[in-house]
């Protein structure tokens, strides 16, 4: 089965700071796309950024951008520039090939508090 | 605007009750999904439908049950055998069930049993 680990429960970082989540997972695929999703006090879960596993390149969004590690099964959020506004719940996802239900697989989340 | 419209915001259900939560996407969307949500334990997946008059257990489905008329609209109904149900309850959607498409989530509800 696919897990996603979030070893981090809580992360703090100062505005204007650069910040850091992780997350790895494990799979036997070789084909799947990966998730940042973020989810504020209001509870709607707001979708970060993606990245495809066959894709090098690391996907960016604006202040938002991957370390993906393919090998290692890695896949950290790093968040530059901090702004109160992206204190929130942060999820990592994996999505599983259709064979599956193709269902997110979601991680424990990482509360992030942005200091003033 | 499409979205997500789940309903209602709260909820509260005595114990021996069945309750009923609503689902409804205007986004023309094939896949629809239900999560719970508890502290510290991420999102787990409880039912999920790829189309039409078909749906899915996820790992957590026992005391949960579904069903899927309408591609619009998917209600989760907790049943009096789910012996934990005070969570927070996510709907979400998808285009279809292709990797690269994420989900489109509705605003929760927040089930508590009194």
């Amino acid at each position: 089965a696919q897990t996603v680990t979030q070893s981090q429960p809580e992360m703090s970082v100062q505005e204007a700071e650069t910040v850091t989540l992780s997350c790895t997972y494990d799979t036997s695929e070789s084909d799947y796309y990966l998730f940042w999703y973020k989810q504020p006090p209001s509870r709607q879960m707001i979708l970060v950024i993606r990245q495809e596993a066959y894709k090098q390149q690391n996907a960016t969004e604006n202040r938002f951008s991957v370390n993906f590690q393919k090998a290692a099964k890695s896949f950290s959020l790093k968040i530059s520039d901090s702004q109160l506004g992206d204190a929130a719940m942060y999820f990592c996802a994996y999505r599983t090939s259709e064979t599956s239900g193709s269902r997110l697989t979601f991680g424990e989340g990482t509360q992030l508090t942005v200091n003033p | 605007d499409g979205g997500i419209t789940q309903s209602p915001k709260y909820l509260f259900r005595k114990e021996g009750q069945n309750v009923t939560l609503s689902c409804e996407q205007n986004l023309n969307h094939d896949a629809m999904y239900w999560y719970r949500q508890d502290p510290g334990q991420g999102l787990r997946l409880i039912y999920y439908s790829q189309i039409v008059n078909d749906f899915q257990k996820g790992d957590i489905a026992e005391g949960y049950s579904v069903s899927r008329e309408k591609k619009e609209s998917f209600p989760l109904t907790v049943t009096s055998a789910q012996k934990n149900p005070t969570a927070f309850y996510l709907c979400a959607s998808s285009r279809g069930t292709g990797r690269d498409y994420g989900y489109t989530f509705g605003s929760g509800t927040r089930l508590t049993v009194v």
